[in-house]
């Protein structure tokens, strides 16, 4: 089974302010990678498939990068929306995600 | 627009069967190249994925719950149907239903399913 690793588990940052997050799996998985956004009380949202192709819809300022086993998801400038719980997930032996990382404001 | 929802219940006993079922709207399920899975998140936890099944009746399952799990697809009613054997209090979650399509995702609003005597 392929393992993902999100981190950090939690991030404190300002709106305006860039967001890096980081996934890294447990073997190379090519470009098999997306990231979900998901707020309280909501289903999880795709904002990133194929490791750096954003889905309909989603913002300009979310970007995705990697492949292999490292991976990331940068958030140009913080919008208060932004502020939420983002997971990765493979596609390359059957599906998993990672655990998450909160995005909180501070 | 693209509109999933689940139905099912929302309390069953230990070793019971869970039934869920999830409606789309909008999209014919029988489009090529679209996919409807199941997902499931225990309170305070992280995504799980369950089964996934394709427009041309393609199934895949979660190596670690195969044995409990089976869906099935009715395109007429553009429906999919999960079935989960021998719930446990562990299987305590909100279930998901999710339909891929090229460049997005639809997610329904989720099911809150508890597992409790």
């Amino acid at each position: 089974e392929i393992v993902l690793t999100q981190s950090p588990a939690s991030l404190s940052l300002s709106p305006g302010e860039r967001a890096t997050l980081s996934c890294r799996a447990s073997q190379s998985i090519s470009n098999n990678l997306a990231w979900f956004q998901q707020k309280p009380g909501q289903a999880p949202r795709l904002l990133i498939y194929d490791a750096s192709n954003r889905a309909t819809g989603i913002p300009g300022r979310f970007r995705g990068s990697g492949s292999g086993t490292d991976f990331t998801l940068t958030i140009s400038s913080l919008e208060p929306e932004d502020f939420a719980v983002y997971y990765c997930q493979q596609r390359s032996d059957w599906l998993t995600f990672g655990q998450g990382t909160r995005l909180e404001i501070k | 627009q693209i509109t999933v929802k689940e139905s099912g219940p929302t309390l069953v006993k230990p070793r019971q069967t869970l039934t869920l079922t999830c409606t789309v709207s909008g999209f014919s399920l029988s489009t090529t190249g679209v996919g409807v899975g199941w997902i499931r998140q225990p309170p305070g936890k992280a995504l799980e994925w369950l089964t996934l099944i394709y427009w041309d009746d393609d199934k895949h399952y979660s190596p670690s719950l195969k044995r409990r799990l089976s869906v099935t697809k009715d395109s007429s009613k553009n429906q999919v149907v999960l079935v989960m054997t021998n719930m446990e209090p562990v299987d305590t979650a909100t279930y998901y239903c999710a339909v891929s399509i090229p460049e997005t995702m639809a997610w329904g609003q989720g099911i809150l399913v508890a597992v409790s005597s």
